[in-house]
Order: C-alpha cells, then sequence, then structure tokens
C-alpha cells in the first residue's frame, strides 16, 4: 500500500458539531502531518507527529485537536469551530522525521462549517 | 522566518513549448527543495526533488535547477502537454529534526493547444 487515505472526503458541519477527520498510511512512515489549504493558496502547516509524538504545534486554535493514536493513524477532532475554518485538509506522511523525506499527501478531506 | 517567493503567479504557454517557474528562499541552512503539482480538485503530488548537494536533476521532461550561494531553484517543464496544466508548488525544507517544509505561493499553469 503506497497511499495516504484519508475520510471523509466531504464533511459538513455546523458551529456547535463535534466531528473527527480521519487519515491512514501503511506504507511504515514515522512522521505524518496534518495541512490546511485554502483555495488558490499553498498548504499551511498545523501540526506534526513524529513518532507518534506532537513535534510542531503550529499556533492552531484549540478548537482543533489532533491525535496519533498508532504509527499508521492521525486524526483531527473538530469542535466549535468558524466559518472561516472551511478548507481542505490534507494529512501528509514521510518515512522518517529529520531527514528531509518527501512528503506523501493524502487526498483531502472538503471541510464546510456552517 | 524562512519565505519562499515563487514566480509567476500564473503562466501560459504554447503546447509542446517549454515553461520555467521560479522560486527563491530566505534560510540559507534549507537543504530539501521538493516541487509538488496539484490537479484541480486532487492532492499535491511530488513530481521532482533536489538536494543541496546537487545543482540540477532531470526526470524525463521535468529538471530542477538550484544555484545555493544565489538561494534560488526553478523547474523546467519541455515539451509541455494538456495534462501538464495544473497548480505547481515549489517548497524549501526550513527545519531538518522534523522534514518540516514551507511552500511558495504556487503557479497556474496553463497550456494553449
Amino acid at each position: 500500500d503506497t497511499e495516504v487515505t484519508q475520510t471523509p472526503k466531504h464533511l459538513v458541519m455546523g458551529m456547535t458539531n463535534k466531528k473527527s477527520l480521519k487519515c491512514e498510511q501503511h506504507m511504515g512512515h514515522r512522521a505524518m502531518y496534518w495541512y490546511k489549504q485554502k483555495a488558490k493558496k499553498p498548504p499551511e502547516l498545523m501540526f506534526v507527529y513524529s513518532y507518534e509524538k506532537l513535534s510542531i504545534n503550529e499556533s492552531v486554535p484549540s478548537r482543533f485537536s489532533p491525535e496519533c493514536p498508532n504509527s499508521s493513524l492521525l486524526n483531527l477532532h473538530l469542535h466549535a469551530l468558524q466559518p472561516e475554518d472551511s478548507a481542505l485538509y490534507l494529512c501528509a506522511s514521510s518515512q522518517v522525521p529529520g531527514n528531509e523525506d518527501t512528503q506523501y499527501f493524502g487526498p483531502g478531506t472538503r471541510l464546510t462549517v456552517l | 522566518g524562512e519565505n519562499v517567493e515563487q514566480h509567476p503567479s500564473t503562466l501560459s504557454v504554447q503546447e509542446g513549448d517549454s515553461a520555467v517557474i521560479k522560486c527563491t528562499y530566505s534560510d540559507s541552512a534549507s537543504n530539501y527543495f521538493p516541487w509538488y503539482k496539484q490537479e484541480l480538485g486532487k492532492r499535491p503530488q511530488l513530481i521532482i526533488d533536489i538536494r543541496s548537494n546537487v545543482g540540477e536533476k532531470k526526470d524525463q521532461r521535468i529538471a530542477v535547477t538550484l544555484n545555493k550561494t544565489a538561494k534560488h531553484f526553478s523547474l523546467h517543464i519541455t515539451e509541455t502537454q494538456p495534462e501538464d496544466s495544473a497548480v505547481y508548488f515549489c517548497a524549501a525544507s526550513i527545519n531538518s529534526s522534523a522534514s518540516k517544509i514551507i511552500f511558495g505561493s504556487g503557479t497556474r499553469l496553463s497550456i494553449r493547444p
């Protein structure tokens, strides 16, 4: 399996809802990332996990809560989001943290907050 | 902090002609420079990358050049085809301890038939 997968593909939620985005890879990669991408903009880093531990939080609001249950899975828990949080959320993984390895992206979850 | 600038923001070329996209970076410690292609509604996909120990890398119709002294790198696509139409992002590593990369603002490439 040489892909990063993400579910769901699309998500619509209200500002009071709680939802989760899921990301999975079976390439044995030990670094996983969450990015946010607005229309016509580059991906913007949110979180980095290295060996299942949070290593970078780019000052992301606490309404976004990442979780790495094991080396293959990465979740992003969403609570009390704002309409401006609507975006494409991309997960990525790379082989070994610290070696400037290629990051492989999942297809993304397109989130709409009403 | 690290800044990556990318030009042009849009580029239209005749099918069969060459396209060149240029990026500059600010952190002299950057060592890894990937290029991603993102088609509409799709994921960013790595098309080529280069590390600081080489000055040029080629893969079929795609080549990347790196000038570490000037802190700039470029993507060259030759014999362009309609399927090359997409947004292209350059990126540069800024934190080798966590494989963190910063993206340029993107170039929308259109191939005219």
